[in-house]
């Protein structure tokens, strides 16, 4: 089946540096989701990518998918204590139903 | 305008027996479905509902049961619970059954001992 593939599990950062999430499928997306999950809180919708080699940026966030719509990246510019979370991407193979990757726990130092 | 709405938000089972969590969506949504959270894990498919029909399933065993209802609440069902099926199990509501983003409601955490 499909597979979402998220990479690193962790990283800690210094406020202000930069911070970046890979996301790979096994298998040709339809689209790709974002979402961001605060500590002890619920997954909440950052960003959607349909379209092959998309970019979108949101303030200090810049989400891209890949050429061939098996890769994602979700880059933040000069972290805040704000940015602190899991972040998940999400994909859509076909009729297949929303699958998540494991993850990328962001924490920062002050 | 309230947001997805699950209950209860905590809730302490043991082995063998079974369990109904509650979720409402947002008003409008048609759509609802459930994912299991295991600590440390992305959330896991389990189900989908779109106007009190079953339009998808994850790979979880028969002992996981779900249903929507006319105002398109819904509830999941475990039964003869395992110590494995302790997590957050999260309902998000989304209009339709499309790639569309999904809202999610706070969870419910679950304790099986």
């Amino acid at each position: 089946g499909q597979q979402v593939m998220q990479i690193p599990q962790y990283q800690h950062v210094q406020e202000g540096e930069d911070f970046t999430t890979y996301c790979n499928s096994s298998t040709t997306l339809s689209n790709i989701q974002w979402y961001k999950q605060r500590p002890g809180g619920h997954p909440v919708f950052l960003i959607q990518l349909v379209k092959s080699g998309e970019v979108k940026k949101q303030k200090r966030l810049t989400f891209q998918f890949g050429e061939a719509k098996k890769n994602s990246s979700l880059h933040i510019t000069a972290t805040q204590t704000t940015d602190v979370g899991t972040y998940f991407c999400a994909g859509i193979q076909g009729a297949q139903k929303l699958v998540f990757g494991q993850g990328t726990r962001l924490t920062i130092n002050p | 305008d309230a947001g997805v709405t699950q209950s209860p938000t905590h809730l302490i089972k043991t082995r063998g027996q079974h369990v109904t969590l509650r979720c409402s969506p947002i008003s409008g949504h048609k759509s609802v479905s459930w994912y299991q959270q295991v600590l440390g894990q992305g959330p896991q498919f389990i189900f989908q509902y779109y106007e009190k029909e079953e339009r998808g399933r994850g790979n979880f065993p028969d002992r996981f049961s779900a249903r929507q209802f006319p105002n398109y609440s819904s509830e999941l069902n475990v039964n003869a619970l395992l110590l494995g099926d302790s997590a957050l199990y999260l309902c998000a509501s989304s209009l339709g059954t499309g790639n569309e983003k999904l809202f999610f409601g706070s969870g419910t955490q679950l304790s099986v001992l």
